[in-house]
């Protein structure tokens, strides 16, 4: 099956500054990439995701980028804001397979 | 927007006890999922239904962990009895076979084992 690997754990960057959180998927199969933002006490929300038929995705502040050969996927955040500070999650899933596996989680802190 | 309604958000029950969670997913969503969430981990799938049925509950603990859908729409999760270990949250979550993968989460249900 799927395993999922996500890095860093934590990640603490000045306000401003871009954050990036790496993801690494085993299953080639897998062609569905969900990126999620969870706030304390809170399910997780989904931000952005990709498929495989694309390398980069991006929607304001927020961009993910694929590489189907490494099997590797990345979250860009640009000017990050205080309210940007939660865990996020990366996941990944074949298409009409809905079992999807779920890294390990990044604490971003943004420090005004 | 349309949401998954989940209840309780907090409980908390003794070991041995019988607790119950309820999801109530976006209207139309075919697929339901019922997830664990411990503390500091991913969200791990426990039981996947299409519709009334079940599809997936490989990493649900049948012994003590049922799940129903009966009408295809809501659906309940139960934990008898419950254990000190069982302590997390459960979330509730749905998707659209027409909306491809992408899931839904609701806001989840803390449990506490004591």
């Amino acid at each position: 099956g799927e395993n999922v690997e996500q890095h860093p754990s934590t990640l603490s960057v000045q306000e401003g500054d871009s954050a990036v959180i790496k993801c690494t998927y085993s299953d080639s199969a897998s062609n569905y990439f969900p990126w999620y933002k969870q706030e304390l006490g809170k399910g997780p929300q989904l931000i952005i995701d990709i498929r495989s038929n694309v390398g980069e995705k991006k929607d304001q502040r927020i961009a993910v980028t694929l590489n189907k050969t490494a099997k590797h996927f990345s979250l860009h955040i640009t000017e990050t804001q205080p309210e940007d500070s939660a865990v996020y999650f990366c996941a990944a899933t074949a298409y009409n397979n809905n079992d999807m596996r779920f890294g390990a989680g990044t604490r971003l802190t943004v420090k005004p | 927007e349309a949401e998954v309604a989940q209840s309780p958000r907090y409980k908390i029950t003794e070991k041995s006890q019988a607790v119950a969670f309820w999801c109530d997913p976006i209207s139309g969503h075919a697929t339901l999922y019922w997830y664990r969430q411990i503390l500091g981990q991913g969200p791990e799938l426990l039981v996947q239904f299409q519709d009334e049925s079940v599809v997936d509950d490989s990493q649900l603990p049948k012994d003590r962990f049922s799940a129903e859908r009966l009408k295809g729409v809501d659906s309940t999760l139960k934990i008898q009895p419950a254990e000190l270990g069982d302590s997390a949250m459960y979330l509730c979550a749905s998707s659209s076979d027409r909306g491809g993968n992408t899931i839904y989460f609701g806001e989840g249900s803390w449990l506490t084992v004591v």
